[in-house]
């Protein structure tokens, strides 16, 4: 079944400096990738998605890159902001039926005043 | 906004007890999710289920089971709690369809005892 590394599992960067989270997937058949964000005492919250057949997504500070070659996906964040102090979780799925997740480890952001 | 609502946020329960989790979701979703989340292991999905009385095993099954009697009602059952069952459990929903996102509760943080 698929597999999904995250690396790393913690990151500290200083406000206002960029963030990378990195996923590598073991399931050439995974096809959509999505990445969440879960904040202290809530539940992980989707904040980008991407499918198989798109290289790159923006939206405003966050962004996702696929490699299928590699079997890799990752999430960046620029312009950090205290907000942004929280687990992200990557995953990954293969279109069929109910879309099973595969989830990452999860990495935990601390964004340093 | 889709809400998904687990009915306890905290519950304490001894070895041997059958314990029961509830989730309920108001969006009308086919697709329904139980993980469970343990540190440096990221979500595990327990059990999912795409109707009503349907049922699917996810990776980590054993030792548990569900109930999906209403389309807006998913609950996970502890036969006989061990306290290697301590953990956090989480609920999502999802619509029918390809790379529909998927809701979380703020889970339920179980301890046994």
């Amino acid at each position: 079944g698929e597999n999904v590394e995250q690396h790393p599992s913690t990151l500290s960067v200083q406000e206002g400096d960029s963030a990378v989270i990195k996923c590598t997937y073991s399931d050439s058949a995974s096809n959509y990738f999505p990445w969440y964000k879960q904040e202290l005492g809530k539940g992980p919250q989707l904040i980008i998605d991407i499918r198989s057949n798109v290289g790159e997504k923006k939206d405003q500070r966050i962004a996702v890159t696929l490699n299928k070659t590699a079997k890799h996906f990752s999430l960046h964040i620029t312009e950090t902001q205290p907000e942004d102090s929280a687990v992200y979780f990557c995953a990954a799925s293969i279109n069929q039926g109910a879309q099973k997740l595969v989830f990452g480890q999860g990495t935990r952001l601390t964004i340093n005043p | 906004d889709v809400k998904v609502t687990q009915s306890s946020r905290y519950l304490v329960k001894r070895t041997g007890e059958k314990v029961f989790l509830e989730c309920v979701q108001d969006m009308d979703h086919e697709n329904m999710f139980w993980y469970r989340q343990d540190p440096g292991l990221g979500l595990r999905l327990i059990y999912f289920s795409y109707d009503v009385k349907m049922k699917e095993k996810g990776d980590i099954p054993e030792g548990y089971s569900v109930s999906r009697e209403k389309k807006e009602r998913f609950s996970l059952i502890l036969e006989s709690a061990s306290t290697n069952q301590t953990s956090m459990y989480l609920c999502a929903s999802s619509s029918f369809g390809f790379n529909q996102p998927q809701h979380f509760g703020d889970g339920t943080r179980l301890s046994i005892l």
